[in-house]
């Protein structure tokens, strides 16, 4: 079955430095992918997305790369805040189905 | 604010009880998803209604149930509650019925604790 994994359950940066968490995709199917972060208590909340026939996808002070070749999916945050701390998740779709598979994501912890 | 609502926000129950979660999705959304997260553990699909039929199925036990009503608010069902139950149940809607860029807007979650 699908299956979409996490590089790193944990990541700790210096506020100001840029984050990279990384996230592995085993179904060369998927042809959409999204970035969410979730806040303790909170609901995931969209970050990001791209598509397969895209390999890079620029929006606030986020980015998002996608090697098919090796089916990896990156998320690199800019200059990191104390308020980018959460956990993110990487999600993957097939254009024919509906179901997303989450990643069992990725702690940020942002230090002073 | 995703414009996703659910309650309640927190439910405290016995095993063998049977509980229903509520789900009311953005303005305009017509499909609704319900997810459940364990204690360290990713987002795990449950089910998809569109404008009130389901539309796709994931790990949903048998035990489980949704509907969604012609306002387009949705209910989860869970019965014959065990411990192994008990975590967070996110409902998330969408636009679409489900295609590519059909972006899914999550709501605050209830915490569901089986005793």
């Amino acid at each position: 079955g699908e299956s979409v994994g996490l590089h790193l359950p944990t990541l700790s940066v210096q506020e100001g430095d840029n984050s990279i968490i990384n996230c592995a995709y085993s179904n060369s199917a998927s042809d959409y992918f999204i970035w969410y972060k979730q806040e303790s208590g909170k609901g995931p909340q969209f970050i990001i997305d791209i598509r397969s026939n895209m390999d890079k996808r620029q929006g606030q002070r986020v980015t998002v790369l996608l090697n098919k070749t090796v089916k990896h999916l990156s998320l690199q945050i800019a200059a990191t805040q104390p308020g980018d701390s959460a956990v993110y998740f990487c999600a993957e779709k097939k254009n024919t189905g509906n179901q997303f598979y989450f990643g069992t994501g990725t702690s940020l912890t942002v230090i002073p | 604010d995703s414009g996703v609502t659910q309650t309640p926000k927190h439910l405290i129950t016995a095993t063998g009880q049977r509980v229903t979660l509520r789900c009311s999705p953005r303005s305009g959304d017509l499909s609704v998803y319900w997810y459940q997260q364990s204690l360290d553990q990713g987002l795990q699909f449950l089910i998809q209604y569109y404008n009130g039929e389901e539309r796709a199925k994931g790990n949903i036990l048998e035990r489980f149930s949704a509907q969604q009503f012609p306002d387009l608010h949705s209910e989860l069902n869970l019965s014959s509650l065990e411990l192994g139950d008990s975590a967070l149940y996110f409902c998330a809607s969408s636009v679409g019925g489900g295609r590519a860029e059909d972006t899914q807007y999550f709501g605050p979650g209830t915490r569901l604790t089986v005793l």
